[in-house]
This record gives structure tokens, C-alpha cells and sequence, in this order.
């Protein structure tokens, strides 16, 4: 239950595009079509940005988009808004009912 | 609209047992299968454990394992966790979510637990 790699952090401008990735196994993220995205705000609730790779759920703008290739997943947000300022973590179903996620990278929008 | 309100958080000593829950509304608790998840201070995320919608199945990370117990009240639309022999790393904010094909589709606040003499 190793936790899946991504970026302590990443920044860009408003506007512009950023990928965050998010590295597991054969296991987890390579095994399983179920990699789901989090937006994080500190001191509130977790938000699913992304379900099932690359599914959005309602209400989230399609500014956000995920993919995975191999044991790699990644989550792109297009078109940079402050609000977007947030940390992110992605989550792989892992096998056997049990779940990993990300370590968690801190978004900042210059 | 779906609200989950975790409850049962506070100051433990080491060795110590604390019960959260987790209260549902918005929605029939008895379709979904429910999870912990916590988020130690100026850490990242950490699924906990998982049961089944009827109770009858329940996981754990290794972390958690053999000391923590889930479990749920249908009836009472409530999700707890029971947790024996804390340590100072399982402080943290504990999160209750609602899985809908496998992801964490709704989330509560969190309950923050503090294990520390």
C-alpha cells in the first residue's frame, strides 16, 4: 500500500494549462480504470474532480480532464483560474477492497 | 443534497480508544458502501477502511489493521469508526466518504483526532 507518486507542487499562470501525474504500479493505477482526481482546499471538504480515468462529474468545468497511460495517470487543468489554487491528489482502486492515494500536489496559480 | 457530518474527534493519549461517526442525510445510506479516510497534519490523504453496504464486508489499510474497527447503523444513518491502542501517528482529520463505483463521491468536513499525552 505504497502511496502513488505525484508532484510536491507545481505552478503556473492564470490562463495558461498544467499537468499534474500521478505514478503507481500494475497494481494500482496500471490495473484498475478507476483512478479518480481531488481538489483540496484546506479546512474544507475534499471535491472529485475526476472519476473512471477521465470522467467529470456534473458541475465540474471541463477545463478539467484526466487521462492515464500505462501505470501513469495525469489530471490537466486548462484555462487557469485563481480558484483553481488547491491541492490535488489522485486515488487508484488498488485490488482486494483497498484504495491508495497521492501524496498530494499544491497547485499555486502565479 | 447529499451532507456527511463526522462527530467523535478530540484529545486521546496514546493507548487510548476514541468512536467517531458519521451522520448521513440527503440520501438512503443502505445503497452505498461507505469509507475513512484521514490526513495527518501537513500530510497527504490516506484511505482507511471500507464497508461493504449492509455491513457484511469491511477492509482496512495495513496501518489500521487489527485496531480499528467500521462499522454502520442503516437504521440510524450513521457510519462509525472504533479506534483502539492509538498511536501519535494516527493523529489526523478523519474523513467519512460515499463510494459510487469505487471513488470517494461525497465527502464530510472531517473530525480532527489528536493522540498525544
Amino acid at each position: 500500500q505504497s502511496a502513488l507518486t505525484q508532484p510536491r507542487s507545481v505552478s503556473e499562470s492564470p490562463g495558461q494549462s498544467v499537468t499534474i501525474s500521478c505514478t503507481g504500479t500494475s497494481s494500482d493505477v496500471g490495473g484498475y480504470n478507476y483512478v479518480s482526481w481531488y481538489q483540496h482546499h484546506v479546512g474544507k471538504a475534499p471535491k472529485l474532480m475526476i472519476y473512471d480515468v477521465f470522467k467529470r462529474p456534473s458541475g465540474v468545468p471541463d477545463r478539467f480532464s484526466g487521462s492515464k497511460s500505462g501505470n501513469t495517470a495525469s489530471l490537466t487543468i486548462s484555462g487557469l483560474q485563481a480558484e483553481d489554487e488547491a491541492d490535488y491528489y489522485c486515488c487508484s482502486y488498488a485490488g482486494s477492497y483497498t484504495w491508495v492515494f497521492g501524496g498530494g500536489t499544491k497547485l499555486t496559480v502565479l | 443534497e447529499v451532507q456527511l457530518v463526522e462527530s467523535g474527534g478530540g484529545l486521546v493519549q496514546p493507548g487510548g480508544s476514541l468512536r467517531l461517526s458519521c451522520v448521513a442525510s440527503g440520501f438512503t445510506l443502505s445503497r452505498y458502501w461507505m469509507h475513512w479516510v484521514r490526513q495527518a497534519p501537513g500530510k497527504g490523504l490516506v484511505w482507511v477502511s471500507r464497508i461493504y453496504s449492509d455491513g457484511s464486508g469491511t477492509t482496512y489499510a495495513d496501518s489500521v489493521k487489527g485496531r480499528f474497527t467500521i462499522s454502520r447503523d442503516n437504521a440510524k444513518n450513521t457510519l462509525y469508526l472504533q479506534m483502539n491502542s492509538l498511536r501519535a501517528e494516527d493523529t489526523a482529520v478523519y474523513y467519512c466518504a460515499r463510494d459510487v463505483g469505487y471513488t470517494f463521491e461525497s465527502w464530510g468536513q472531517g473530525t480532527l483526532v489528536t493522540v498525544s499525552s
